[in-house]
């Protein structure tokens, strides 16, 4: 099974300001289509997760332009430019490239 | 706008067995992959098991192989997750989503399994 791996699980940020996660994952991503699938989801407490971003860096209908996603292989990042209270919450990268699809352990965010 | 309704959740005896169900909405469910995603309290997301639209690919995660089938009705637009062998570890809230190019796309409500004497 390809692990995923978060870092940082737990991060305080000051709204207004950039937030950056990274997920690690222990193969390569690239799928035999060329395509990479990692995605990334959001959880707010009570909530089921929201689809934010999907092949590395599609932003999804909805999605404010602040989240972006990055990377390549093995190494993604997920960024938020200037993070709002209403990003609190529980962030899990996905990969889909092969099954099992499994999950990063998932990075909370919370507001100073 | 896309809904994904579950239901059937519920308090089950260890060993005993469930039936989930998944009443979508607002797309076309017939051509859409669905799959059953959990989560257990306070813990992170696992991927239960993934259907194809017609319904005749049907692929588990090891935890829940053998004791798990997920199904489809097209004609009823139901999606469906027969548990059976339950046992504490498959206390969660079970999330039915649809399935588009290795993601997950729309994610319904959840509804909660217990497991326990």
């Amino acid at each position: 099974d390809i692990v995923m791996t978060q870092t940082p699980l737990s991060s305080t940020v000051t709204l207004g300001q950039p937030a950056s996660i990274s997920c690690r994952s222990s193969e390569s991503l690239v799928h035999s289509s060329g395509n990479t699938y990692l995605s990334w989801l959001h959880q707010r407490p009570g909530q089921p997760p929201r689809i934010l971003i999907d092949k590395v860096s599609y932003r999804f209908p909805g999605v404010p332009d602040r989240f972006s996603g990055s990377g390549a292989g093995t190494d993604f990042t997920l960024k938020i430019s200037r993070v709002e209270a209403e990003d609190v919450g529980i962030y899990y990268c996905m990969q889909g490239k092969e099954l099992p699809w499994t999950f990063g352990q998932g990075t909370k965010v919370e507001i100073k | 706008e896309v809904q994904l309704v579950e239901s059937g959740g519920d308090l089950a005896q260890p060993g005993g067995s469930l039936r989930l169900s998944c009443s979508p909405r607002g797309f076309s469910f017939s051509s859409s992959w669905m799959t059953w995603i959990r989560q257990a309290p306070g813990k992170g997301l696992e991927w239960v098991a993934t259907i194809s639209d017609n319904g005749k690919n049907k692929y588990y995660g090891d935890s829940v192989k053998g004791r798990f089938d997920i199904s489809r009705d097209n004609a009823k637009n139901s999606l469906y997750l027969q548990m059976h062998s339950l046992s504490a570890e498959d206390t969660a809230v079970y999330y039915c989503a649809t399935v588009i190019s290795g993601a997950t796309e729309h994610w319904g409500q959840g509804t909660r399994v217990t497991v326990s004497s």
